[in-house]
């Protein structure tokens, strides 16, 4: 059984704070990790496809970076906003199959 | 980006009864669908793959006579609670792949879950 976890699991922090969390995962028959954010009562929105050791993906005030051979990937967050507010959900892919993180909660409080 | 609509969103039903989930990719063809299960303050587990046009894989532990799926058409995958019991409540949420991107980076794309309570 593949084991990926996620840091911290909750995490409050205030308005215009930046904040980052961390997606650990087995260094061997890597594919490709994901990132998903989460809102409740909503569906999971893909935020990043990571697939090269080295990568860092940017959108907005939001980036990732994948170290593939250490096995983990940071997720940062530049001035967080209340409406960054949710699950962060982080899935290895093997090729074969999608290996899904705990997640990490994030509040952000006005 | 693509949409996967699941429906019931919230599903009450008394104990014994049969419960249909219904997960449809709407603007993709999605060969591949997947079901999970998800328990509080854990993680999605996968319970089964969903491939149109053939049998569904069940991971290990889950029993394919009490979760039915059928994928019977490129935009459409089932899943039956048969004779539903209090311990299958859980939120259940399907997830659609598409290689839109191509092969090498299938994306998921997600229902927005059905909560099952059994009474």
């Amino acid at each position: 059984i593949l084991n990926v976890e996620q840091s911290p699991q909750s995490l409050h922090v205030q308005e215009g704070d930046s904040t980052n969390f961390t997606c650990s995962f087995p260094s061997s028959n890597f594919y490709a990790l994901h990132w998903y954010r989460w809102e409740t009562a909503k569906s999971p929105e893909a935020l990043f496809v990571m697939t090269l050791n080295g990568d860092e993906k940017k959108k907005g005030r939001i980036s990732a970076t994948l170290n593939t051979k250490e096995g983990y990937s940071y997720l940062y967050i530049k001035g967080s906003q209340p409406e960054d507010s949710a699950t962060y959900l982080c899935a290895y892919n093997t090729g074969n199959q999608f290996y899904f993180g705990t997640g990490t909660s994030l509040t952000v409080i006005p | 980006g693509a949409v996967v609509s699941q429906h019931p969103s919230w599903v009450i039903c008394k104990s014994g009864t049969s419960v249909k989930i219904e997960c449809r990719s709407l603007d993709f063809q999605a060969t591949t669908m997947f079901w999970y299960r998800q328990f509080p303050k854990q993680s999605l587990m996968l319970m089964a793959t969903s491939n149109e046009g053939s049998k569904a894989t069940y991971e290990q532990g889950v029993e394919k006579d009490k979760f039915l799926i059928n994928h019977a058409s490129l935009t459409l995958s089932t899943l039956t609670v048969t004779s539903a019991h209090p311990e299958d409540s859980s939120f259940y949420i399907c997830s659609a792949l598409s290689l839109a991107g191509g092969p090498s980076t299938g994306e998921l794309f997600f229902g927005e879950g059905s909560r099952l309570t059994v009474l």
